[in-house]
């Protein structure tokens, strides 16, 4: 156990329909990190959050918005779903300043679009 | 820009040692990390650099060549279960990591 918290592991949906993918960083952690990868692909950087507050943007399509609550969880909405959507969604977390760990990765969301 | 290169794929022997090649050209440099990757599971640390030089960890070691944007990882005595993508990054300043595509390594019996 990473001490990353995602929910829920699987989830499959039908095109257009919206999603919520929800993360609890390790105890400590101030910023999360969603990431988006698909079948064979690397791992492509979404969205940043830092103790409430949006930091960095990738990737991220104008679909999806992510927010960080006051007790740091953080959620990721997916709408308007494409069958393209369909990949694994990671949250990392790490710790004010980064430390020499890096990030510390959840199991991941698979979500399948069908 | 961020640019991280590796391999796309490699393959090996069981028992044999195998060389991950890692180049990078980042706006930024703090360290250098590598993960490894399980088909559908989380990346999980393995090495952290910041300064030049070898560091060994069991059966891994990983390098580092600040002045070159070079780094290796080097996995000997392989098994089976060290098939496996193997990803580069890069902590590039205030909590920003760029990662790699990855290199896939399929151990062989």
């Amino acid at each position: 156990d990473s001490g990353v918290t995602q929910t829920p592991k699987h989830l499959i949906t039908a095109t257009g329909q919206r999603v919520t993918l929800r993360c609890s960083p390790r105890s400590g952690d101030l910023s999360v990190y969603w990431y988006q990868q698909s079948l064979d692909q690397g791992l492509q950087f979404l969205i940043q959050y830092y103790n409430g507050e949006e930091r960095a943007k990738g990737n991220i399509l104008e679909r999806f918005s992510a927010q960080q609550f006051p007790d740091l969880h953080s959620e990721l909405n997916l709408s308007s779903l494409e069958l393209g959507d369909s990949a694994l969604y990671f949250c990392a977390s790490s710790p004010f300043g980064g430390g020499n760990y890096g990030y510390t990765f959840g199991s991941g969301t698979r979500l399948t679009v069908v | 820009g961020q640019n991280i290169d590796q391999p796309t794929e490699m393959t090996a022997t069981e028992g044999a040692i195998v060389q991950i090649n890692c180049t990078y050209q980042t706006s930024g440099f703090n360290g250098l990390f590598w993960y490894q990757q399980h088909a559908g599971e989380a990346p999980t640390f393995l090495s952290y650099n910041v300064l030049d030089g070898l560091e060994e960890k069991g059966r891994f070691s990983s390098f580092l060549s600040r002045s070159k944007g070079y780094s290796y990882l080097l996995l000997k005595e392989l098994q089976m279960k060290d098939s496996a993508s193997y990803l580069c990054a890069v902590w590039t300043g205030f909590q920003k990591l760029v990662f790699g595509t990855g290199t896939r390594l399929l151990v062989s019996p």
